[in-house]
């Protein structure tokens, strides 16, 4: 049972555009969702996170967005940059439980 | 956030060895983890290293398979025992700097090839 979905697992997109990376989850306990990017041969580095209790949460280019009542939530990059060219993942976890959920990841590339 | 290291980095072994992977971080920490990410797929949490105490496995996941130990607030180990091809995965630890923060950083990973 996939809790946590990403149903592209691949994106292209022109460097200075925004990308927009999505994210679906199934388990209404969730309730802290986290954002990772992956190099090649490098583990996750954390992104952003967001609490159920906000709608959004923004760190200079990267902003989340929540909608609790569709289990979506999605990353935004804007101006996308060649350096963000990697994996992305979306992590869920039930605030306190420490096991983090995680999505199949998106391949993001960024053309110059 | 923290700085973590894992020995070795990769490895092919044999069908029916094990494998010891080290995680080491900068700082003490709470809350250490292992996961794996098998080929095309994403990460599985395999357990929970406690220190002082036996490691919380996930389901799927059994101590005999991949004993964990956490002797202090700053190291552990993961071992595959009686490795087979399907094996065969990435194993990055994980561990929370901050008790409650829910945020886990992540080593570099272990690539293991099982032939």
């Amino acid at each position: 049972d996939q809790q946590v979905k990403q149903n592209s697992p691949s994106l292209s997109v022109q460097e200075g555009r925004i990308s927009i990376l999505n994210c679906d989850y199934t388990n209404s306990m969730f309730d802290y969702f986290l954002w990772y990017k992956k190099y090649p041969a490098e583990g996750p580095t954390f992104l952003i996170s967001i609490s159920s209790i906000k709608d959004k949460n923004e760190d200079g280019r990267f902003t989340v967005f929540l909608n609790k009542s569709a289990k979506h939530l999605s990353l935004h990059i804007v101006p996308s940059q060649p350096g963000d060219s990697a994996v992305y993942f979306c992590a869920s976890q039930i605030q306190g439980a420490q096991k983090l959920v995680f999505g199949q990841g998106t391949r993001l590339t960024i053309n110059p | 956030s923290a700085v973590i290291s894992q020995k070795p980095s990769r490895d092919i072994c044999q069908r029916g060895t094990s494998l010891t992977i080290q995680c080491q971080v900068d700082s003490q920490v709470t809350m250490m983890f292992w996961y794996r990410q098998q080929p095309g797929q994403s990460l599985t949490l395999i357990a929970t290293a406690n220190q002082g105490s036996e490691a919380t496995y996930e389901s799927g996941f059994v101590i005999d398979k991949f004993p964990i130990s956490r002797p202090n607030l700053t190291f552990s180990t993961l071992t595959v025992s009686n490795m087979s091809p399907e094996d065969s995965s990435i194993y990055l630890c994980s561990v929370e700097k901050t008790p409650r923060t829910d945020t886990q950083y992540f080593g570099p990973g272990t690539r293991l090839t099982v032939l």
